[in-house]
């Protein structure tokens, strides 16, 4: 089973600072690989699909990179509407979303 | 515009089942698949398989298989998740979330979830 390990758990950072997500798959996934913002009380929305692709209404600041087992999303310059905590997920056998990163106000 | 709106919130008793609905609108039910994915207090979120509006397939995660269904009412726009023999453990905020497709090859492929339904709490406690 695909296990998706997602570094930082938290990331304490100001508005206006870069910010750099990790997630590393346990075997390789291809590029088949979603990111999702969720904040507090609300469903997750879709950034980012297979790895690098902006979904659609995503702002130009969301990115994201690699392949096979190692990936990441970067937010260029927060937004104080980017806080909250962000999960990767998986599509190369079954579907398995990594335990998530939370992206706090420093 | 395109919606899932989900049924209310379900308290139950362990060793119960519970039938969760997700009405879809805005677009043609049978055209898309729907994933489930549920969310326990204060953790992450977890896949638990999905169901092709469409043909009414299903695929289900590992960890449900036996005691989670999917069925579908095409004349309603509808589906439905069934969990039986409830633990505490279940105890969980359910999601319904339609496919993202993505144009490639000549085919489009269902490549992340795009539209999520508002969330469907269920408690487990006796």
């Amino acid at each position: 089973e695909f296990v998706l390990t997602q570094s930082p758990a938290t990331l304490s950072l100001s508005p206006g600072e870069r910010a750099t997500l990790s997630c590393r798959a346990s075997q390789s996934v291809g590029s088949y690989l979603a990111w999702y913002q969720q904040k507090p009380g609300q469903a997750p929305r879709l950034l980012i699909y297979d790895a690098s692709n902006r979904a659609t209404g995503i702002p130009a600041r969301f990115s994201g990179s690699g392949s096979g087992t190692d990936f990441t999303l970067t937010i260029s310059s927060l937004e104080p509407e980017d806080f909250a905590v962000y999960y990767c997920q998986q599509r190369s056998d079954g579907l398995t979303f990594g335990g998530g990163t939370k992206v706090e106000i420093k | 515009q395109v919606q899932l709106v989900q049924s209310g919130a379900e308290v139950k008793t362990p060793g119960a089942s519970v039938k969760i609905s997700c009405k879809a609108s805005g677009y043609t039910f049978t055209s898309y698949t729907l994933h489930w994915v549920r969310q326990a207090p204060g953790q992450g979120l977890e896949w638990m398989g999905w169901i092709n509006c469409g043909n009414g397939n299903t695929r289900y995660s590992q960890k449900f298989q036996g005691r989670v269904t999917f069925t579908r009412d095409t004349s309603a726009s509808t589906a439905y998740m069934e969990l039986s023999s409830l633990r505490s453990e279940d105890t969980a905020l359910y999601y319904c979330a339609r496919c993202f497709y993505h144009y490639d090859s000549n085919n489009y492929y269902c490549v992340a979830m795009g539209v999520w339904g508002q969330g469907t709490t269920v408690t487990v406690s006796s």
